[in-house]
């Protein structure tokens, strides 16, 4: 069974720096591109950006190219997503999800992690 | 990179169809037969219901239909039912950005 296991509910203060995680099972870690989506509150689903974990490609939209990092450890199947200097509008649920090459639809999704940054 | 365009709200009746429309341009959903949608209840993560224009997933209930006209994709949903009652979002493949996917803005389905 393919799951993605996110890791728990953070809170943190402007300025301070964070990673995320999501831990991919069930399936070929390494040939399937892995993804993060963000959800402010109330608001929209927001592509964020992509990796294969095989080669390391990575691409991100550019509304968040430059504000975060993704990365991955393939040695144990798990997918990052970081930020050097949280904001307050950094707050929100942050899916790891995985797409569909090329056609780009989830079928996979995390259970979600919320971030908030509040001071 | 532009959402997709969706509208905010969609209401029906218990046994009515309603349909959602997704709008975007012959970059995204007008150029490829790469539209999926999803639906999210509130606190959940959202469930993939159609991909590639008109497909269902294995478990999806074939109440659920989609279909492509231009740069117009639209979701029906008929016989709907009060557990219908969710946030939906389309999504697309797209050439115009370094990113190659695009969610549409949601729409809030309301069964009355």
């Amino acid at each position: 069974e393919v799951q993605l296991v996110q890791s728990g509910a953070e809170v943190k203060k402007p300025g301070e720096s964070l990673r995320i995680s999501c831990k991919g099972s069930g399936y070929s870690f390494n040939n399937y591109w892995i993804g993060w989506v963000r959800q402010m509150p109330g608001k929209g689903l927001e592509w964020m950006g992509i990796m294969y974990p095989g080669d390391s490609d990575t691409r991100y939209s550019p509304s968040f190219q430059g504000q975060v990092t993704i990365s991955a450890d393939k040695s144990i199947s798990t997918a990052y997503l970081q930020w050097s200097s949280l904001k307050a509008s950094d707050t929100a649920m942050y899916y790891c999800a995985r797409p569909v090459a090329v056609a780009g639809n989830i079928d996979y999704w995390g259970q979600g992690t919320l971030v908030t940054v509040s001071s | 990179q532009s959402a997709l365009t969706q509208p905010a709200s969609v209401s029906g009746s218990p046994g009515q169809s309603i349909t959602i429309s997704c709008t975007g341009t012959s970059s995204d959903v007008g150029g490829y037969n790469y539209v999926s949608w999803y639906q999210q209840h509130p606190g959940k993560a959202p469930k993939l219901m159609i991909y590639d224009v008109s497909n269902r997933p294995s478990g999806v209930s074939s109440r659920f239909s989609g279909s492509k006209s231009g740069n117009t994709a639209s979701l029906t949903i008929s016989g709907l039912q009060a557990e219908d009652e969710a946030d939906y979002y389309c999504s697309s493949y797209t050439s115009s950005s370094t990113l190659p996917y695009v969610f549409g803005t949601g729409t809030k389905v309301t069964v009355l």
